[in-house]
């Protein structure tokens, strides 16, 4: 079974904080994603990664970065974090040799930044 | 205008009652179609996957696809209290790309 962890289920940071949201795989998937869900916006895709070193922006990606050093642990950086990141934030992986697109998610961080 | 239109609901039925979800888009070029289902403090899971027009089934479950139109379904028969969840649906143009997913509908079925 694909396993996909993050690092915390809730977090709460105070406005200008730095924060870092933990993503690990154990699949040996290639692909990795983090998106933020927000109540009738559905999944939105922050930042992706198809390689170690390697990413690309999504949808959304002002006000985060992003870390992969390798392979199975992707990082999502908040470099100062503001209320309107205050969000559920899900991790997801996926092999290039999968046909069918199944993302695998993580349970999901629930921030709150005041 | 979003590129994938759905309900957010909250969709309230009867236990048994048959569930009709829906999703619109506006991108002709989505070849591949997926609905997702999302419990309540967990991630998304792969619910149902579909290949441009027609039906699939699976169980309770069937996917359906108009292509003309650019409308997905979802239809849950027998619906039971464990079918309470989110139901997203998501679309791409080709294996492997991005997913574009819809806001998300929420199912409530009462016993």
């Amino acid at each position: 079974d694909v396993k996909v962890t993050q690092s915390s289920r809730y977090l709460v940071k105070r406005t200008g904080e730095k924060v870092f949201l933990e993503c690990v795989q154990d699949m040996d998937h290639e692909n990795m994603f983090w998106y933020r869900q927000d109540p009738g916006l559905g999944l939105r895709l922050i930042y992706f990664s198809y390689d170690v070193k390697m990413k690309e922006k999504g949808d959304i990606p002002e006000g985060y970065s992003v870390s992969r050093e390798k392979k199975e642990r992707f990082s999502l950086i908040l470099e100062s974090a503001s209320t309107n990141q205050t969000s559920m934030y899900l991790c997801a992986s996926t092999t290039e040799a999968g046909a069918r697109n199944e993302q695998f998610f993580g349970p999901g961080t629930r921030l709150t930044v005041l | 205008q979003k590129e994938v239109e759905q309900d957010p609901g909250p969709l309230s039925v009867p236990e048994g009652a048959i569930v009709s979800l829906n999703c619109t888009y506006s991108n002709s070029a989505f070849q591949y179609f997926m609905w997702y289902r999302q419990y309540s403090r967990k991630g998304p899971e792969l619910l149902m996957y579909t290949y441009s027009s027609g039906n699939k089934e699976d169980g309770r479950f069937t996917a359906q696809v108009d292509k003309s139109s650019k409308y997905i379904s979802l239809f849950i028969r027998d619906s039971q209290p464990s079918d309470s969840a989110t139901y997203l649906c998501a679309m791409t143009y080709n294996a492997g790309n991005m997913l574009t997913f819809g806001g998300g509908t929420r199912l409530m079925v009462k016993p």
